[in-house]
């Protein structure tokens, strides 16, 4: 079954720190990959994707991703964390023919003054 | 254009009780589906609309959950009788045709006592 390891249950990082979370995914071919972040009391909100081409993806609020197919991992970076980053953050993985996602457990970050 | 909504934000019941949880789709997603995490758990799939269809329920963990799309717009998510384990956060997201990029909505936290 397909299935998707966020090692780190927590995260504190200092504000202006460099983040980086870790997601990998369990399957053969290449997925769609997502990051979803959800802030308190707010819905999940989509960071950022990956379908194809350039491995190096930017989504919305400073934050990248890189796939590596050898690691099987999508791991999710900002290089300067701000207060307001504080949230729960979800890597996500869906697959050709397979329309639903596969969540891990998620990784909730806290920033430290 | 409007999000994802659902309704309500939160419910508290008792065992044995029945509650219905509503989802209103982005207007025009043909695709729409219901998650749910359980605390400390990931976010796993129930079902997947397609339209008025459902295309994949193998997610719905037994014959207590009943989900309903009359007409292809909003869903119904009803839980009959609830029982303490179905307690958690359930999201509704949804997506056009011929896109992997689902739009979540905030949740229904639903507590069971």
């Amino acid at each position: 079954a397909q299935s998707v390891t966020q090692p780190d249950i927590h995260i504190t990082v200092s504000e202006g720190a460099s983040l980086e979370l870790r997601c990998n995914y369990s399957y053969g071919a290449t997925p769609y990959l997502f990051w979803y972040v959800q802030s308190p009391g707010q819905g999940l909100q989509l960071l950022l994707k990956y379908f194809s081409g350039d491995t190096l993806v930017q989504g919305i609020k400073g934050f990248e991703a890189e796939f590596k197919r050898s690691q099987s991992s999508f791991n999710l970076r900002k290089p300067s964390v701000h207060w307001s980053d504080a949230a729960e953050y979800f890597c996500a993985v869906g697959y050709t023919g397979f329309q639903k996602l596969v969540f891990g457990t998620g990784t909730r970050l806290l920033v430290s003054p | 254009e409007a999000g994802v909504t659902q309704f309500p934000s939160h419910s508290v019941i008792e065992k044995g009780q029945t509650v219905t949880l509503r989802c209103d789709p982005i207007s025009g997603h043909d695709n729409l589906y219901w998650y749910r995490r359980v605390m400390g758990k990931e976010i796993k799939f129930l079902l997947h609309f397609v339209k008025e269809s459902k295309q994949d329920e193998s997610g719905m963990p037994n014959n207590r959950f009943l989900a309903e799309r009359t007409g292809g717009t909003y869903s119904t998510l009803k839980v009959q009788p609830a029982e303490l384990e179905d307690s958690g956060v359930y999201f509704c997201a949804s997506h056009n045709d011929g896109s992997y990029e689902q739009y979540f909505g905030p949740g229904t936290r639903l507590t069971v006592t």
